[in-house]
């Protein structure tokens, strides 16, 4: 059963604009949520993270939005550069859990 | 310290085959994880140590999956008895046991398998 659930397997974006890249979640004992990028044949890379005490973390031009009681949170990416190009990851985990779970990732491709 | 290293990047085997992987940690790192993904999925867990005791393992980790981290350093993966359904890319993963979850996880470039 998936845990956690991103349902659009890509985003095409102009070079600028925002990207806003979703996922839901479904086990309401996740407390720290997290976003990932891989680029091909390399291991993902951590973005930023949330915990589940705030709606909203920024880090230069990434931004996480947590929505509880929705059980989604959104990563928004603006301005959108070329260089962002990747697959993102969300990921979900209790405090108490020892492992991330993912969900399948979003390909994001930035035109220019 | 260049971050986590995999070895080997890759490795094709015949079905039957035992492999073996290695992972070298951010030395400073006391978890290590191991991860296994498919293609068009995320990353799923396969195991946890911290330090040389490994503390979790999931139920995808048949009884042909074997992980060690002697002297809490290094680790190792092997698979015995190789299926056509192990062909996957196996990450690791390292963090310190305080902020894995707010700075997450380094992972290394993982080791793709491809079972024939």
């Amino acid at each position: 059963d998936q845990q956690v659930k991103q349902n659009s397997p890509s985003l095409s974006v102009q070079e600028g604009r925002i990207s806003i890249l979703n996922c839901d979640y479904t086990n309401s004992m996740f407390d720290y949520f997290l976003w990932y990028k891989k680029y091909p044949a390399e291991g993902p890379t951590f973005l930023i993270s949330i915990s589940s005490i705030k709606d909203k973390n920024e880090d230069g031009r990434f931004t996480v939005f947590l929505n509880k009681s929705a059980k989604h949170l959104s990563l928004h990416i603006v301005p959108s550069q070329p260089g962002d190009s990747a697959v993102y990851f969300c990921a979900a985990s209790g405090s108490g859990a020892n492992n991330l779970f993912f969900g399948t990732g979003t390909r994001l491709t930035v035109i220019p | 310290d260049t971050g986590v290293s995999q070895d080997p990047r890759h490795k094709i085997t015949k079905r039957g085959q035992n492999v073996t992987f290695r992972c070298d940690p951010i030395s400073e790192h006391n978890r290590l994880y191991w991860y296994r993904q498919t293609l068009g999925q995320g990353p799923e867990f396969l195991t946890y140590f911290q330090n040389e005791a490994q503390l979790e393992k999931s139920r995808l980790l048949s009884d042909r999956f074997s992980a060690e981290r002697p002297k809490g350093s290094f680790s190792t993966l092997e698979i015995q008895r190789t299926e056509q359904g192990d062909s996957a890319m196996y990450l690791c993963a390292s963090s310190l046991r305080s902020s894995g979850l707010i700075y997450g996880y380094t992972f290394g470039s993982g080791t793709r398998l491809t079972v024939v």
